[in-house]
């Protein structure tokens, strides 16, 4: 089955720029049906939605984080990426990579598989 | 945007008991688009139910989803000691697709 794993550095300084990748594994990251997201979780919060990676290589941002992130994906890798610049303490969290299945008939969207989260820390 | 406030906080119950969440929108959104999350110490969040009232692969039927803009309700008929852990409902019919805060359901 489908499986998703963050990678990244751990620690950023502030002002930096974080970048993570996301590895689908078990599946292709062009398969219709799905579209690739992010979500992050400050210790001890809940769940924020960071962005979303269409088809057709259109993305959405959380208009909190849009003039600071950026989503694409690299095909050949079959990973899709994030990147979050001019971070600060604020952007300590653990990152969730995830797939979104879709069902447009239905108008279904939802997370269906998630990666195991990866913390990064500004510090 | 729509804001999803989730009622309780926190619930304390003990197993064998039913639990009763609940979600409401700030905006009206089509229930198609409201999904219920588990999450658990440590772990990634567990999608349980999508379309408001549809089971996702391989959850037990003891977990049921009702209801339609703005209210959401996810039921857990007779509570198992696994099922103690943080729900999440989450909407994707509007931009920012936004997630309530959490309900932490404890053992009493």
């Amino acid at each position: 089955q489908v499986q998703l794993q963050e990678s990244g550095p751990g620690l950023v300084k502030p002002s930096q720029t974080l970048s993570l990748t996301c590895t689908v594994s078990g599946g292709s990251i062009s398969s219709g049906g799905h579209y690739w997201s992010w979500v992050r979780q400050v210790p001890g919060k809940g769940l924020e939605w960071i962005g979303v990676f269409y088809y057709s290589e259109n993305t959405s941002y959380n208009p909190s984080l849009k003039s600071r992130v950026t989503m694409f994906v690299d095909r050949s890798r079959n990973q899709f990426s994030l990147r979050l610049t001019s971070v600060t303490a604020a952007d300590t969290a653990v990152y969730f990579c995830a797939r979104v299945t879709v069902i447009p008939k239905d108008y279904y969207y939802y997370m269906d598989v998630w990666g195991k989260g990866t913390t990064v820390t500004v510090s | 945007e729509s804001v999803l406030t989730q009622s309780p906080g926190t619930l304390s119950l003990s197993p064998g008991e039913r639990a009763t969440l609940s979600c409401r929108a700030s905006e009206y959104f089509s229930s198609s688009y409201l999904a219920w999350y588990q999450q658990k110490p440590g772990q990634a969040p567990r999608l349980l139910i999508y379309g408001a009232s549809n089971r996702a692969t391989g959850i037990p039927d003891r977990f049921s989803g009702s209801g339609s803009g703005p209210d959401f309700t996810l039921t857990i008929s007779r509570l198992e000691p696994e099922d103690f852990a943080v729900y999440y409902c989450h909407q994707y019919g509007s931009s920012p697709y936004t997630f309530g805060q959490g309900t932490k359901l404890e053992i009493k």
